[in-house]
């Protein structure tokens, strides 16, 4: 069964700094998503990362795929208020016709001023 | 196109009521999902749908709970003689086929 662990759970940070959320999982995938959850909100979808070596960003996040190492990283750069969120990294799991999403526990960001 | 709907948005029930939960897909959406997030962690798979057919169920509870996508109307989770417990966020998600699923707002269900 497919395992996916997310580190570090919980991030406080300062404006301005950069820091890394990371994500490994423990057998092959086809596809890893990363999602931003505010409180009491749906998931919104923020990259999808098909292949070995992809690279994705957006705005101060950037998202990156390792598939050997089965290890996806979020990087935010500058942090800013509106970041903060709790973001999923989620694998695809294809198993005996059925398909679904494991996610891992979560990294809940918070940026202070 | 309307993204996938879910309602109601919250829902109270006492213990040992019933509750029923739907989500309509995406227009030509065939596959539904059903995840449960429960306060302060990940979402967890709970079953795979497509019209007429549980493609997977391993993430259900054994008892009291179950699923349906007909082939008219939305898909329903349903949950019956609801536990405290069973207080979470119920997520539903759709996808054509072999792509990326899009998730509804959520059914946030509270068992007082």
């Amino acid at each position: 069964e497919l395992k996916v662990e997310q580190n570090p759970l919980f991030l406080s940070m300062q404006e301005g700094k950069n820091y890394t959320i990371y994500c490994n999982y423990s057998t092959t995938s086809d596809r890893l998503y990363w999602y931003r959850q505010d409180p009491g909100k749906s998931l919104e979808s923020l990259f999808v990362l098909l292949s070995n070596g992809a690279v994705k960003q957006e705005g101060r996040l950037m998202a990156s795929l390792d598939t050997k190492a089965r290890l996806s990283t979020l990087h935010i750069t500058a942090a800013v208020h509106d970041l903060s969120a709790t973001y999923f990294c989620a694998v695809e799991y294809t198993q005996g016709g059925s398909e679904k999403l494991v996610f891992g526990k979560g990294t809940k960001l918070t940026v202070n001023p | 196109n309307a993204g996938v709907m879910q309602n109601p948005r919250h829902l109270v029930r006492r213990r040992g009521q019933e509750a029923r939960l739907r989500c309509s897909p995406m227009k030509g959406h065939s596959h539904v999902y059903w995840y449960r997030q429960l306060p302060e962690e990940g979402l967890k798979f709970m079953v795979y749908l497509q019209k007429e057919n549980i493609i997977d169920e391993s993430g259900m509870p054994k008892e009291r709970f179950s699923a349906e996508f007909p082939k008219e109307g939305p898909s329903i989770l349903r949950i019956q003689q609801v536990v405290r417990g069973d207080s979470a966020a119920y997520f539903c998600a759709s996808s054509p086929f072999n792509t990326e699923a899009f998730f509804g707002q959520g059914t946030r269900l509270t068992v007082v």
